[in-house]
């Protein structure tokens, strides 16, 4: 049991839609990131939270957008959503300062499908 | 271009025997190295991680060995257990003062014999 939770557990939306994916994070942790699990694949780098601003993205276009508040919740936000965006969403959560050696936590994940 | 490389995509042991995963990474960069294990319909759970500075971290029935000039690690399991049966993923970070995202490889399905 990490402390960190996500909802929904399970999605389905159409394409073109918008999505709003939750996490809850383990109290007192500052930093979350947000994670893209593809079927067969590891977990992929969104972006990073840090005291609510962004400090870092991975390779995904701007409509993958989050949001982090201050009481250790996070939001994932997808517009416009394309087939494959089709995965499992995985956030962490960690005590220390981006940049430094600690551990990421993760949630259950939401497994989304897009149709 | 895969900066994290678990080439075995399976492994399959008898129940009382060593585990060994092995995991490969091209970036000099990185400098702290975890492993999760990850059963269906969950989250990946943290195993066991270990700093550049090291070369060896033990922790129970794991250990993780690092051998930086090779850019390998590997996680022993000893022994092996049935309910060790999940997807083990390696992943790295580099403490690069920006953020502290993690680069994971493929994963390797462990199925462990009774």
């Amino acid at each position: 049991e990490t402390g960190v939770t996500q909802s929904p557990t399970h999605l389905i939306k159409t394409r073109g839609q918008q999505v709003t994916l939750r996490c809850s994070s383990q109290s007192g942790h500052n930093t979350v990131s947000w994670y893209q699990q593809a079927l067969g694949q590891g977990p992929q780098f969104i972006f990073q939270y840090y005291r609510e601003e962004e400090n870092g993205r991975g390779n995904f276009p701007p409509r993958f957008s989050g949001l982090q508040f201050p009481n250790y919740s996070s939001e994932l936000n997808v517009n416009a959503l394309e087939l494959d965006d089709s995965a499992l969403y995985l956030c962490a959560s960690s005590l220390g300062s981006p940049g430094t050696q600690e551990t990421q936590y993760f949630g259950p994940g939401t497994r989304l499908l897009v149709l | 271009d895969q900066q994290v490389k678990q080439n075995s995509p399976s492994l399959s042991v008898q129940e009382g025997r060593i585990s060994i995963l092995n995991c490969d990474y091209t970036n000099s960069m990185f400098d702290y190295f975890l492993w999760y294990k990850k059963y269906p319909a969950e989250g990946p759970t943290f195993l066991i991680s270990i700093s550049s500075i090291k070369d060896k971290n033990e922790d129970g029935r794991f250990t993780v060995f690092l051998n930086k000039s090779a850019k390998h690690l590997s996680l022993h399991i000893v022994p092996s257990q049935p309910g060790d049966s999940a997807v083990y993923f390696c992943a790295a970070s580099a403490m690069d003062g920006a953020n502290s995202k993690l680069t994971f490889g493929k994963g390797i399905t462990l199925s462990v014999r009774p």
